[in-house]
């Protein structure tokens, strides 16, 4: 089993519709969760950390289920300038970050 | 400056040149990690620095790549005798420290090697 693993994709939705994903990882020690956006041939930026208690940024909902092992990412009323990858990242006890292969959304009109 | 600065944007050379990739991080950010991406593929890690501790080299591909960082801030990354394997985009992160931090990444430099 990779130590964290994204459905690749493409999920193609409409605008102004919802759309989910997940991610799941396989060290239970793991710590620390982010969500990054990487648009093509542009660098990963940070959308948002994932916390215990879930959290939200606008339109952006994270979660964390740690008895399942994974984390989750739910874009409300999708714009096209979601459109991008999204890369789901662990840290667990080493100290380099564990990246997805990422998820990949394409925002239609 | 405000973010992870990378130089230079692009490097195009003739393969069995070698080529130094450069990485300013963020001020005061003590961990710094190079990863590399090859077109439609994912990060691989390939180093990483924390403070003055010795490096994490478990990423390193071949011993035709090697990396510093001096002074605890900039760091090179050297590739020697260079393959065309090894066109990627060369990546560079920091983050203030090695716990619950997030990444902060560079432009990248894109590496072409004919």
């Amino acid at each position: 089993r990779k130590e964290v693993e994204q459905d690749p994709g493409p999920f193609n939705v409409p605008e102004g519709a919802t759309v989910a994903f997940n991610c799941t990882y396989s060290n239970s020690a793991s710590q620390s969760f982010f969500w990054y956006r990487q648009d093509c041939r542009k660098e990963p930026k940070l959308l948002m950390s994932v916390y215990s208690s879930g959290n939200e940024d606008g339109r952006f909902t994270a979660q964390l289920n740690r008895a399942s092992q994974y984390i989750s990412l739910l874009i409300r009323d999708s714009k096209l300038s979601d459109s991008a990858t999204y890369l789901c990242v662990v840290r667990g006890g080493s100290y380099i970050p564990t990246f997805g292969r990422g998820t990949s959304l394409i925002v239609h009109p | 400056g405000a973010g992870v600065s990378q130089s230079p944007s692009n490097k195009v050379t003739e393969k069995g040149k070698d080529v130094e990739l450069r990485c300013d991080p963020i001020s005061g950010h003590t961990a710094l990690y190079w990863y590399r991406q090859s077109l439609g593929q994912g990060l691989e890690f390939l180093i990483y620095f924390q403070g003055n501790s010795a490096p994490d080299k478990s990423g390193l591909p071949s011993d035709r790549f090697s990396a510093e960082r001096t002074g605890g801030s900039v760091s090179t990354l050297t590739i020697q005798r260079t393959q065309q394997e090894d066109s990627a985009v060369y990546l560079c992160a920091s983050s203030s420290d090695h716990s619950n931090q997030p990444q902060h990444f560079g432009d990248g430099t894109r590496l072409s090697i004919l």
